[in-house]
């Protein structure tokens, strides 16, 4: 089983839609919690990044971590052609300092 | 602040053949990570320098080998390169302790 675990998609939703991403992970120890974007042939960026349980919104954007579920999401409110891309998860202990990664779901957003 | 620098952007090499690649972390920032990603695979972690150490590595083989200086810029280099080898690597910087930012990447092509 893998530590973090991410359906691959692809998703495809029509425009003006909310969408919901999801990761769920094995290692209660992880402290951080983040979102990544990624379009076609180009670097992830970060979209998202919290500590702990909770919710943090930043425009369209909600992320939501349930530490006793062992799942993070990811709310895309009024979704745009542009959202576009592939959304990756990650995860980091306090202790170890490497990343942990989903495999990315792959969004299309369709006009 | 000036973002993540990779270079070269592109690159075509045959078998056999060894590569370098370079990548200038964001000012300030301590610790480049290597990925590697190849297409419908998720980011492979190759390894982790912070202040000139390597602090984390992933299961790749010994033909993959990295350094960083003193000003933090890192280095890394592929040996006997392989058709598999073929990917995306991306190189990202961090403060050492949290979230990572990434790179353009440079996409190499192994003939």
């Amino acid at each position: 089983q893998k530590e973090v675990e991410q359906d691959p998609g692809p998703l495809s939703v029509p425009e003006g839609a909310i969408v919901s991403l999801n990761c769920t992970y094995s290692n209660s120890a992880f402290q951080y919690f983040m979102w990544y974007r990624q379009y076609s042939r180009k670097g992830p960026e970060l979209l998202m990044y919290t500590y702990s349980s909770g919710n943090k919104e930043d425009g369209r954007f909600t992320a939501q971590v349930d530490k006793s579920s062992k799942y993070i999401s990811l709310f895309i409110r009024d979704s745009q052609p542009s959202d576009s891309a592939t959304y990756l998860c990650a995860m980091l202990l306090d202790s170890n300092y490497q990343l942990i990664w989903g495999a990315g779901t792959k969004l299309i957003i369709k006009p | 602040k000036a973002g993540v620098t990779q270079t070269p952007r592109y690159l075509i090499k045959t078998r056999g053949q060894q590569v370098t690649l370079s990548c200038s972390p964001i000012s300030g920032h301590r610790s480049v990570s290597w990925y590697q990603q190849t297409p419908g695979q998720g980011l492979q972690f190759l390894f982790e320098y912070f202040s000139e150490t390597q602090r984390n590595k992933g299961n790749f083989p010994g033909r993959f080998s990295g350094r960083q200086f003193s000003n933090s810029r890192s280095e890394m280099n592929v040996s006997t390169l392989e058709l598999g080898d073929s990917a995306l690597y991306l190189c990202a910087s961090s403060t050492g302790t949290d979230t990572q930012y990434f790179g353009p990447g440079t996409r190499l092509t192994v003939l």
